[in-house]
């Protein structure tokens, strides 16, 4: 079945700067990766997803790439703030699966 | 709109006992998928359900069990219980199903089992 496996798994970084969290799924199959976030005590959210007909998607200071060849998929903030300190969790899903396999989760903290 | 909705918020039952918690999802929305939280295993899918359908099932035993009700409410059902069931559950509804959209989450219920 579906893997994914999501590295790091603490990352801690100056506020202003970048953070990079990567994930690598292992069906071929695979179309559809969003990435959600959790901030403490709160439910997941999605923050931005990419299908795999695209190669880079972007929304103000997030990003996201996807290399299907190496079946794997970054998520990139930029200018880092202090709101952005949550757990983040990426996923994977294919046509018809009606499910998400899960990234075991980034936890970001942001440094002032 | 309202979000989803989980209830309750916290449980506390102890082992052999069973559990049964509900998930109202977003008006109009159809697809109801469950996922169990843990801080080592991250999120794990148990399984969906649209229009009162099973469609996919997780890697589960057959202790957890859910339905879905015709105006799209969904309960889970842990019967049972066991230490390794202590664990954050989440609902999440869509129009159509994860695959093709966004999921809301709701808050979760979490469990604890003594």
């Amino acid at each position: 079945g579906e893997n994914v496996e999501q590295h790091p798994s603490t990352l801690s970084v100056q506020e202003g700067d970048s953070a990079v969290i990567k994930c690598t799924y292992s069906d071929s199959a695979s179309n559809y990766f969003p990435w959600y976030k959790q901030e403490l005590g709160k439910r997941p959210q999605l923050i931005i997803d990419i299908r795999s007909n695209v190669g880079e998607k972007k929304d103000q200071r997030i990003a996201v790439t996807l290399n299907k060849t190496a079946k794997h998929f970054s998520l990139h903030i930029t200018e880092t703030q202090p709101e952005d300190s949550a757990v983040y969790f990426c996923a994977a899903t294919y046509e018809g699966a009606q499910k998400l396999v899960f990234g075991q989760g980034t936890r970001l903290t942001i440094n002032p | 709109k309202a979000g989803v909705t989980q209830t309750p918020r916290y449980l506390i039952k102890t082992r052999g006992q069973q559990v049964t918690l509900s998930c109202s999802p977003i008006s109009g929305h159809r697809s109801v998928s469950w996922y169990q939280q843990t801080p080592g295993q991250g999120l794990q899918f148990l399984f969906e359900y649209f229009s009162e359908t099973q469609r996919n099932k997780g890697n589960f035993p057959g202790r957890f069990s859910g339905r879905q009700f015709s105006n799209s409410r969904s309960e889970m059902n842990v019967s049972t219980l066991e230490l390794g069931d202590s664990a954050l559950y989440l609902c999440a509804s869509s129009s159509l199903g994860a695959t093709n959209e966004k999921l809301f989450f709701g808050s979760g219920t979490q469990l604890s089992v003594l």
